[in-house]
């Protein structure tokens, strides 16, 4: 059974710094991986997507990496900003037996503070 | 283009009272789903829809929790009666497919208190 871990549960940063963002998944058969960002009372915003065969996406201030074989996916935020307070949550969508894919699978999210 | 629309933004009912949530697609998705989010945890789903027709409903409780399509656009989750542990979000998010892969779009959600 696929599981999604997020670590740290809880991250502040003064702003201006560069930070990453953990997410560790138990099984390596996945078809896709995203991260989310959501805003207090808010519903998701998806950031990045990586595909299984893509090892990186950017974009502006985000790098995402995937390395599917140790199971393991960064999020890199670049110059950190108060604006970019929010929950990141990743997500793996499982490759099922035969080539059909699975639902997402989320992990408990990193809650992120960047302190003026 | 207008975003996944979600209604009512809040409700708050007793135990064993009846509830139900209304979700609004983006224009020309043809994939809903309605997920469950409880406090200090990732969203869980519980039922995806393809057109009006049902892909995934292997997490729903299916004893208390109904969810329908009707014509494919605007959808409609149920839960009678409701318990304690439902309080939660409740998240409906559409896709269409494309290219890069299938990205999802959340609305704002519901957040219901169950007392």
């Amino acid at each position: 059974k696929q599981e999604v871990t997020q670590i740290p549960a809880a991250l502040s940063v003064p702003e201006g710094e560069n930070l990453v963002l953990n997410c560790s998944f138990t099984d390596s058969a996945i078809y896709n991986l995203q991260w989310f960002r959501q805003d207090p009372g808010k519903g998701l915003t998806s950031l990045l997507l990586i595909q299984s065969s893509q090892r990186e996406q950017t974009s502006g201030r985000l790098n995402a990496s995937l390395d599917k074989s140790s199971g393991r996916s960064t999020l890199y935020i670049a110059a950190s900003q108060p604006g970019d307070s929010a929950t990141y949550l990743c997500a793996v969508r499982p490759s099922n037996y035969g080539g059909s894919q699975g639902n997402l699978i989320f992990g408990k999210g990193t809650k992120l503070s960047v302190k003026p | 283009e207008a975003g996944v629309a979600q209604s009512p933004r809040y409700k708050i009912i007793e135990k064993r009272q009846s509830v139900a949530f209304w979700c609004n697609p983006i224009s020309g998705h043809a994939t809903l789903y309605w997920y469950q989010q409880i406090l200090g945890q990732g969203p869980k789903l519980l039922i995806q829809f393809q057109n009006n027709g049902v892909v995934d409903d292997s997490q729903l409780p299916k004893d208390r929790f109904s969810a329908e399509r009707l014509k494919g656009v605007d959808s409609t989750l149920k839960i009678q009666p409701a318990k304690l542990e439902d309080s939660a979000v409740y998240l409906c998010a559409s896709s269409r497919r494309t290219g890069e892969g299938e990205k999802l779009f959340f609305g704002s959600g519901t957040q219901l208190s169950v007392l």
